[in-house]
């Protein structure tokens, strides 16, 4: 069985700082591993992936993740904040095979104080 | 990626009517799903459809309650059947376009139950 959890299901920052989302995994198979946003009555967009390749990742908007396998962990993070970051963010995870389907962290809402 | 047409966007229902929701994929996919998002919640999956057989679904969800259908690699719906003020959620479909690239999602729809 596969599944994710994010630590902190509310995080402020100010703008311009730093950006940490914490996202930890468990899985019994070699791990794919998403970040996904949603912003307000809006659907999910992709912001990166991981799928056995480098370790560290680079989305879009700014973002990256880095696939810690001794921490089981897919932290989130962002150099500098931006008012249009705040959003709900999510850790998902899937496997090969029969189980492609993805598991869905709880979410982190994200809010950026000017 | 894959581009996903879902319909409708939302939809008020009354309490016992049943709504079905549409998928169009731009491409044939093997593996569809259907996830559910509650108020303030995460994702769950409701169910993974392929093309050509039953779909199947996860704990807590029913063929009677969700019925699914798949009749070709593009395409797919999803009922919610005999509906009650705590079906009210976002459904959304999602595929995989290729191995090891991210899950597209549909714009989801937004359903409210009165």
């Amino acid at each position: 069985a596969q599944s994710v959890t994010q630590l902190g299901s509310h995080v402020s920052v100010s703008e311009g700082a730093l950006v940490l989302l914490r996202c930890n995994y468990s899985s019994s198979v070699p791990p794919y591993l998403f970040w996904y946003v949603q912003y307000p009555n809006q659907g999910l967009q992709l912001l990166l992936k991981y799928t056995s390749a480098a370790t560290l990742v680079k989305g879009i908007n700014g973002f990256e993740a880095e696939f810690k396998k001794s921490e089981t962990s897919f932290h989130l993070t962002k150099p500098s904040a931006h008012m249009s970051d705040a959003a709900e963010y999510f850790c998902a995870v899937s496997g090969p095979g029969s189980a492609r389907q993805l598991t869905f962290g709880s979410g982190t809402q994200l809010t950026v104080l000017p | 990626s894959a581009v996903i047409s879902q319909k409708p966007s939302r939809d008020i229902c009354q309490r016992g009517t049943s709504l079905t929701i549409q998928c169009q994929v731009d491409s044939q996919v093997t593996m569809m799903f259907w996830y559910r998002q509650q108020p303030g919640q995460s994702l769950t999956l409701i169910a993974t459809a392929n093309q050509g057989s039953e779909a199947t679904y996860e704990s807590g969800f029913v063929i009677d309650k969700f019925p699914i259908s798949r009749p070709n690699l593009t395409f797919s719906t999803l009922t919610v059947s005999n509906m009650s003020p705590e079906d009210s959620s976002i459904y959304l479909c999602s595929v995989i376009p290729r191995r090891g690239q991210g899950y597209t999602f549909g714009s989801g729809t937004r359903l409210t139950v009165v």
